[in-house]
């Protein structure tokens, strides 16, 4: 079975520091992966999309890589600010599964002022 | 519309009730996927459609579910007979292309239904 893994479920830290999410998955036959951020009550905001050929994606504080050979995806966000607290979701398109994303559990982030 | 749209935002019902979501995705995106969200869960697939035609519904937890997207735009996903389990937000996402590399999926606020 195809799956996504992220840890750890929850991260607080202070604000200004530099982190890591991670996300794992178990076939490395993928398309692309995708970082969305989910405020509470809200729906998912799209933050990158890493297509397979690619290794690193960047938009402002956020930088994601993909290690696709040995299932892994970082999520790097450079000092950190109370408003970037959210759970960060993970997921990834793989082949054979027709188009379809599928997620991990997510990481809720809290940064503390 | 700018971004993908779901009603209603809210649902109360009563077990036994039918009730029905609507999403009505980016204008001219080709893909359009519901998902379970459980609290503190990451979202479930459910069901994908490209422009009219239902290609996945692998995902559906049981035949009380039921989506369609008649003329390949707006889609309503329904479920008949709700029961406490069914109490979840539901997603709806829509994406540009169509075929097993999607890119960039959009989702909308969700639908949070409560059965009581």
């Amino acid at each position: 079975k195809q799956e996504v893994t992220q840890i750890p479920a929850a991260l607080s830290v202070p604000e200004g520091e530099n982190l890591v999410l991670n996300c794992s998955f178990t076939d490395s036959a993928i398309y692309n992966l995708q970082w969305f951020r989910q405020d509470p009550g809200k729906g998912l905001t799209s933050l990158l999309l890493i297509q397979s050929s690619q290794r690193e994606q960047t938009s402002g504080r956020l930088n994601a890589s993909l290690d696709k050979s040995s299932g892994r995806s970082t999520l790097y966000i450079a000092a950190s600010q109370p408003g970037d607290s959210a759970t960060y979701l993970c997921a990834v398109r793989f082949y054979n599964q027709g188009g379809k994303l599928i997620f991990g559990q997510g990481t809720e982030l809290s940064v503390k002022p | 519309g700018a971004g993908v749209s779901q009603s209603p935002r809210y649902k109360v019902a009563k077990r036994g009730q039918d009730v029905a979501l609507r999403c009505d995705p980016i204008s001219g995106h080709v893909s359009l996927f519901w998902y379970q969200q459980a609290l503190g869960q990451g979202p479930e697939f459910l069901t994908y459609f490209q422009n009219e035609a239902q290609l996945d519904k692998s995902g559906l937890p049981s035949d009380r579910f039921f989506a369609e997207r008649p003329e390949g735009s707006v889609s309503t996903l329904k479920i008949q007979r709700t029961q406490q389990e069914d109490s979840a937000v539901y997603l709806c996402a829509s994406s540009l292309v169509g075929g097993p590399n999607t890119g960039e999926l959009f989702f909308g606020e969700g639908s949070r239904l409560t059965v009581l």
